[in-house]
């Protein structure tokens, strides 16, 4: 989607190195969400904002914290990658007020922790 | 705690013809949102559909339709004259607007065949 960019698209790191995945936005939406897609786990969510300095933890939280110090960016941080953290990643906005209208998501990024 | 359940992993369908996938969700709430993304094979996360709780009648987009049973929690997404370019995941995603969240499904895959 147009509105949504995440960086970068593919991501290959070592186990125990710190990994920062980005998302940003260009409609300076208050929501944001970050996601992991498994198979036969679906999507769960990681963390999500509710604008700037103001996040919260998600279902699968442990292991990754967020930040946004800005509206339009939301970084995801893998501390210390395990191979438990390989994924892809999505990032999402909500276009209207806390999603009832739905989310709009980014392309992902393919994360692989050897 | 909201959970949903996409009970049919992989479906085929011949093009053409028409196809039901399955969703049911448990959820205390009488106010909530349920989605329907599509995910073809290039990654990207497609709003297909969605439905508000309070309002009886079933949503429609296109070829796309649902047959919401509040009663029942169940949530089925209707296909008609399926295309080869409706080959993907397919996901069921539920919302309490209070907490404005997507909790999604696992997923159901779907091939058309030519």
């Amino acid at each position: 989607d147009a509105g949504i960019t995440q960086s970068p698209r593919h991501k290959v790191t070592e186990t125990g190195t710190p990994v920062t995945l980005r998302c940003h936005q260009t409609e300076n939406h208050r929501y944001m969400y970050w996601y992991r897609q498994d198979p036969g786990h679906g999507l769960r969510l990681i963390h999500y904002s509710y604008g700037v300095k103001d996040t919260d933890k998600g279902e699968v939280s442990d292991g990754y914290s967020v930040s946004r110090s800005k509206t339009e960016d939301f970084l995801l941080t893998l501390e210390s990658a395990t191979s438990s953290q390989t994924s892809v990643y999505f990032c999402a906005i909500s276009r209207q007020g806390r999603g009832q209208e739905g989310y709009t998501f980014g392309s992902g990024t393919r994360l692989t922790v050897v | 705690a909201q959970t949903v359940t996409q009970s049919q992993p992989e479906m085929s369908v011949q093009e053409a013809e028409t196809v039901t996938l399955s969703c049911t969700y448990d959820t205390s709430e009488n106010n909530y949102y349920l989605f329907w993304y599509k995910q073809p094979p290039s990654r990207q996360m497609i709003l297909v559909i969605r439905q508000e709780a309070y309002k009886q009648q079933n949503a429609t987009e296109n070829r796309f339709s649902v047959n919401f049973q509040k009663a029942a929690k169940s949530f089925s997404l209707k296909i008609s004259d399926s295309q080869l370019g409706d080959t993907a995941m397919y996901f069921c995603a539920f919302m309490k607007p209070s907490q404005g969240n997507l909790i999604f499904g696992k997923g159901t895959k779907l091939s058309v065949k030519p």
